[in-house]
């Protein structure tokens, strides 16, 4: 288990530019979400898949950001025509569903993140 | 959705124990409480989580109130490493088929030599 990976760990773009992170989540893990966080605030949910299908979007998630994860390992997020106020970490978490019908979430296991900066 | 109030930081002298309290008024029947921590420059690392009873692993014990309308998180003996900021969630679930877990800002716990 060699835990949630992020890549790239930083990422300076100008503001106007596109920006791609990728996450791999731990290999058995059908859940895979991505948080974003700003400096003094807590994660902030942004969406979550199960498997390949993305089952939900936050409203911080504006129409400039997309996330796909083709066949239900890794995940991208992709930031278009980046402004300033995206420079945040972004997070990704992966998590293993509860059996049935259960109100328990697994833990999440989360990666160290990247940190975006938009000059 | 059930929010959470912490206190914003906390010191704590090395060795000594360290208790994190969180209040959750509004919590439904079937929400469990979970307690994750941030160490500067990496991602939260979960701690544990209860729902009606105490629990202890590893890490630290979580006591519930019988009313389950607060919790404190007890680090035992704590460290250096454990300077941390701690977030007190209870799950909320999204719309649609997901859940979500909403983190606030937390506790920043510092430990001092």
């Amino acid at each position: 288990d060699t835990g949630v990976s992020q890549n790239p760990r930083h990422k300076i773009t100008k503001r106007g530019q596109n920006v791609t992170f990728r996450c791999d989540p731990i290999s058995e893990h059908n859940r895979l979400y991505w948080y974003r966080q700003t400096l003094g605030q807590g994660p902030e949910f942004l969406t979550y898949f199960q498997n390949e299908a993305q089952l939900e979007k936050s409203r911080l998630l504006s129409d400039r950001f997309s996330a796909e994860r083709p066949k239900g390992s890794f995940s991208t997020l992709e930031i278009q025509r980046t402004e300033q106020g995206d420079s945040a970490m972004y997070l990704c978490a992966s998590s293993l569903s509860p059996l049935g019908g259960s109100s328990y979430n697994s833990p999440l296991h989360f990666g160290n993140g990247t940190r975006l900066t938009v000059t | 959705d059930a929010k959470t109030t912490q206190p914003t930081s906390m010191d704590c002298a090395e060795g000594r124990a360290a208790n994190l309290p969180c209040n959750h008024s509004t919590i439904s029947g079937n929400e469990y409480v979970y307690w994750y921590r941030q160490i500067h420059s990496q991602g939260p690392q979960y701690i544990i989580h209860g729902l009606k009873n105490n629990e202890t692993n590893e890490m630290a014990s979580l006591i519930i109130t019988e009313d389950r309308k607060s919790s404190t998180l007890i680090l035992p003996h704590a460290t250096l490493r454990d300077t941390a900021v701690y977030y007190c969630i209870v799950r909320v679930r999204a719309q649609g088929s997901g859940y979500a877990l909403n983190f606030g800002k937390g506790t920043s716990l510092l430990v001092t030599p």
